[in-house]
């Protein structure tokens, strides 16, 4: 039973425009969440995060919208640069679970020049 | 600072044999986790330390998987006898407190140790 879904295995997008990942969950539990991003043969590096109590988080170029009527999250990333092809990961956790980060199946971001 | 190592990068193995996962941690850091992704699927949790003591180990799949944090400073997870489902790559990640709500306190991840057995 996955809870956090991540239904797009792979996006592809052109330099300078919007990145928009998606991300699903189902446990009403989870109370934070986080985006980790990966290079290959590299450890997932955490990218951003949201609280169940906000809708919206903002850093830099980065940017997570929260959905809890939905039960959906996405990351946009604007504008998107070569660099950011890398997997992206949603996690979720709740709030007893210290560290057990319930992770999606990733997302292949590949950005074009 | 150094950051979450983990050795050795790549193990192949033959099915039935030992093999053993080590993870330094970043100094410091009091919360240990394991995570395993297999065939390009989610990571998955395997278990959480607190120093030396097992917080959390809901994730570990079976007991042919061995964790253990002697002294509270490196881990090690031995998987005896290995099986071919256990190929995955495994991670470990560290934080100085929990990942928890009320902190934005994020898990440090090593590179991780991809595990092939044939």
């Amino acid at each position: 039973d996955q809870q956090v879904k991540q239904n797009s295995p792979s996006l592809s997008v052109q330099e300078g425009r919007i990145s928009i990942l998606n991300c699903d969950y189902t446990n009403s539990m989870f109370d934070y969440f986080l985006w980790y991003k990966k290079y290959p043969a590299e450890g997932p590096t955490f990218l951003i995060s949201i609280s169940s109590i906000k809708d919206k988080n903002e850093d830099g170029r980065f940017t997570v919208f929260l959905n809890k009527s939905a039960k959906h999250l996405s990351l946009h990333i604007v504008p998107s640069q070569p660099g950011d092809s890398a997997v992206y990961f949603c996690a979720a956790i709740r709030g007893t679970s210290y560290g057990k980060l319930t992770f999606g199946q990733g997302t292949i971001l590949t950005v074009h020049p | 600072e150094a950051g979450v190592t983990q050795f050795p990068s790549h193990s192949v193995i033959e099915k039935g044999q030992t093999v053993t996962l080590r993870c330094d941690p970043i100094s410091g850091h009091d919360n240990l986790y394991w995570y395993r992704r297999v065939m390009g699927k989610e990571i998955k949790f395997l278990l959480h330390f607190v120093k030396e003591s097992k917080q959390d180990e809901s994730g570990m799949p079976n007991n042919r998987f061995l964790a253990e944090r002697t002294g509270g400073t490196y881990s090690t997870l031995k998987v005896q006898p290995a099986e071919l489902e256990d190929s995955g790559v495994y991670f470990c990640a560290s934080s100085q407190d929990p990942v928890e709500t009320a902190f934005n306190t994020e898990a440090f991840f090593g590179q991780g140790t991809r595990l092939t057995v044939v």
